[in-house]
């Protein structure tokens, strides 16, 4: 079945610390794999997709096919980066599916 | 207006009630989406509409009633629902860009629904 799975429900650091959030997935197929933020008051929105190979605010995610992981990670956390956090995987078609998320919480 | 949006952003209903959701996108995108979003759980999908036509139904209960009448316009149709369907709707548009390949996902605010 194809699954995203983002263990920790709720990541606190401090600014200026790096920071990790996990993603693992299933799916048998090539993945196509995103990371979706959003920030308090605002709407759910694109932070970076796998294809890019791109940073986007200081984040980068590579995506392990061995370890089916797609972790987000950026080297020196800030108070912005402080948001709801969501792994999603597209398995073709139109379907996309979501990781339940997690907070990351940057205290000053 | 720009973007996905959607209303209302608020709705109470009781069971026996019939009401629905209503998403605009301005972005020329030719695929809409229904996602669910309840509390501690991940986002759901629902449905999706590709150039007006259904392409991806979720096992989602015939109480919930979609409608794409054209490309920029998608309506949830709710009626006689249960206090479970609270929740956070969500509409989202994409371009499609062939071969299986979507895109980003453009997602309105959402409608937070509440059934008595």
């Amino acid at each position: 079945a194809q699954r995203v799975t983002q263990p920790e429900k709720l990541l606190s650091v401090f600014k200026g610390a790096p920071v990790e959030l996990k993603c693992n997935y299933s799916y048998s197929g090539s993945p196509e794999l995103f990371w979706y933020v959003q920030y308090s008051r605002q709407r759910l929105q694109l932070l970076l997709r796998h294809i890019s190979r791109e940073s986007i605010k200081g984040f980068t995610a590579d995506l392990n096919k061995g370890e089916t992981s797609f972790h987000l990670k950026k080297p020196f956390a800030q108070e912005e980066d402080s948001a709801m956090y969501y792994c999603a995987l597209t398995t073709g078609g139109f379907k996309t599916i979501f990781g339940a998320g997690t907070r990351l919480f940057v205290k000053a | 207006e720009t973007g996905v949006t959607q209303t209302p952003r608020h709705l109470v209903m009781g069971m026996t009630n019939k009401k629905s959701l209503k998403c605009e996108q301005h972005l020329g995108h030719n695929a809409m989406y229904w996602y669910k979003q309840s509390a501690k759980k991940p986002l759901e999908l629902m449905f999706v509409y590709s150039l007006e036509e259904r392409v991806e139904n979720n096992s989602v209960p015939s109480r919930f009633s979609p409608e794409c009448p054209n490309s920029s316009h998608l309506f949830l149709h709710l009626h006689t629902l249960q206090p479970e369907d609270s929740a956070l709707y969500l509409c989202a548009s994409s371009q499609d860009l062939g071969r299986g390949n979507t895109g980003e996902l453009f997602f309105g605010e959402g409608s937070r629904l509440t059934v008595l």
